[in-house]
């Protein structure tokens, strides 16, 4: 079974902190996505991942930064927080090319 | 262009009845349409896909109607039952290159009533 995890179900931050979001796929998948999940605006993807080290902006990039330096592992960084990044974040992998996407249980992220 | 529009947000079916979710889409390139199921506390599983090059899939209870030439595609659940209440999202993937990206809709929570 494909896993993939999230390093925290819900996190508490204040505003200005910066905020590291991690996410571990256990499949040897090449593609790794982040997005962010609000009522009524669906899935948004912040950043996606093709291969190590290589990344590319998705529809909301702007306020976070991403790091993949292993193949397993996708970092979403808010470098400071702020109370409208309030949200669902899901991080989600998948094989090569148009496959199925995987995704994680979500982290609930609340910016005080 | 890249939009998918999902409608309805919400639906309340009685268990039995026909559940049915649509998205339209404006891209014609996009040329692979999935439904991802999402129970609360989980994230989004693949529920059924279907290409542009057939008009209707069924697995089991749930079928895509795809229609190319209006650009929508739904989704229907037959014999609707409460384990079915979930948010729904349909998405569009255009299958050229190697980066796998969808594009959501909006999402549509469904209840199914007892």
């Amino acid at each position: 079974d494909v896993k993939v995890t999230q390093s925290s179900r819900y996190l508490v931050k204040r505003t200005g902190e910066k905020v590291f979001l991690e996410c571990v796929q256990d499949m040897d998948h090449e593609n790794m996505f982040w997005y962010r999940q609000d009522p009524g605006l669906g899935l948004r993807l912040i950043y996606f991942s093709y291969d190590v080290k290589m990344k590319e902006k998705g529809d909301i990039p702007e306020g976070y930064s991403v790091s993949r330096e292993k193949k397993e592992r996708f970092s979403l960084i808010l470098e400071s927080a702020s109370t409208n990044q309030t949200s669902m974040y899901l991080c989600a992998s998948s094989p090569g090319g148009p496959k199925t996407q995987y995704f994680g249980p979500g982290t609930r992220l609340l910016v005080l | 262009q890249q939009q998918v529009k999902q409608s309805p947000q919400s639906l309340i079916v009685q268990k039995g009845g026909i559940s049915i979710i649509n998205c339209a889409y404006e891209n014609t390139a996009f040329d692979y349409f999935p439904w991802y199921q999402q129970f609360p506390g989980k994230g989004p599983a693949l529920l059924i896909a279907i290409r542009p090059d057939v008009s209707e899939k069924k697995e089991g209870r749930f079928t895509i109607s795809f229609n190319k030439s209006a650009k929508q595609f739904s989704l229907h659940i037959m014999d609707s039952q409460p384990g079915d209440s979930a948010t729904y999202f349909c998405a569009a993937s255009i299958t050229s290159g190697n980066t796998g990206k969808l594009i959501f809709g909006q999402g549509t929570t469904l209840q199914v009533k007892p």
